[in-house]
């Protein structure tokens, strides 16, 4: 079964600092992709950036980007330039594609909650 | 586009009742799903729907029924209504495959 761990329940950042949000994955499908969500305390999950399993290069959305480790199966999300809009709660998620009873399922993370001080 | 909506966005039922959680998504996507999320955790799957007619169970399907009787529409029907129903409930559609899945907006439950 696969499964995502988040190990850092909170963690703080000075704002225009750069943040690193931890998280790893286990799963036995080859193929799969990993997700990174924002939920701000409004409620709404907000997608950030996608990574595929195959991709041979690490995914970058504007500040955020994502350190895609595959033997060590971590996933971590890097947010460049911390801004006050960033503090929110961040999901890893992850969904197996390459078949079976799991397919097109994403499991989640427990979340990290994110905290820019001024 | 309107996205992935959902109604209502709050509601307090009593212990016992029940009530349908109604989601839409305009934009084509097969897949359609239903979690719940806890205070302070991550999201968990109840059900979820690979295309019209076709349904299957998440990780936490106990105490609801969905169905999809077209592309468009998904609702998540509790029966009897117990505290530990007590979530808030997202709705989440994508194509497959390794697409992005886009979220509603939520609907706050909760049991009294």
């Amino acid at each position: 079964a696969q499964k995502i761990t988040q190990t850092q329940p909170g963690m703080f950042v000075q704002e225009k600092e750069a943040v690193t949000l931890d998280c790893t994955y286990d799963t036995s499908d080859p193929s799969y992709g990993l997700f990174w969500y924002k939920q701000p305390s409004s409620g709404e999950m907000i997608f950030l950036i996608y990574q595929g399993s195959y991709d041979q290069q690490n995914a970058t959305e504007g500040r955020y980007s994502l350190n895609f480790q595959k033997a060590r199966k971590s996933a971590n999300l890097v947010i460049s330039a911390s801004q006050l809009g960033d503090s929110a709660m961040y999901f890893c998620a992850m969904r197996e594609v390459g078949g079976g009873t799991s397919y097109g399922k994403l499991t989640f993370g427990q979340g990290t909650i994110l905290t820019v001080h001024p | 586009n309107a996205g992935v909506t959902q109604t209502p966005k709050f509601r307090i039922l009593k212990i016992g009742q029940s009530m349908t959680l109604q989601c839409a998504q305009d934009m084509n996507h097969n897949y359609m799903y239903w979690y719940r999320q806890d205070p302070g955790m991550g999201l968990k799957l109840i059900y979820y729907s690979v295309g019209a007619g076709i349904t299957d169970k998440g990780e936490v399907p106990n105490g609801y029924n969905v169905s999809r009787s077209t592309t468009e529409d998904f609702p998540l029907r509790l029966e009897l209504a117990a505290p530990s129903q007590t979530s808030v409930y997202f709705c989440a559609s994508d194509r497959g495959q390794g697409e992005t899945q886009y979220f509603g907006p939520g609907t706050r439950l909760l049991v009294l």
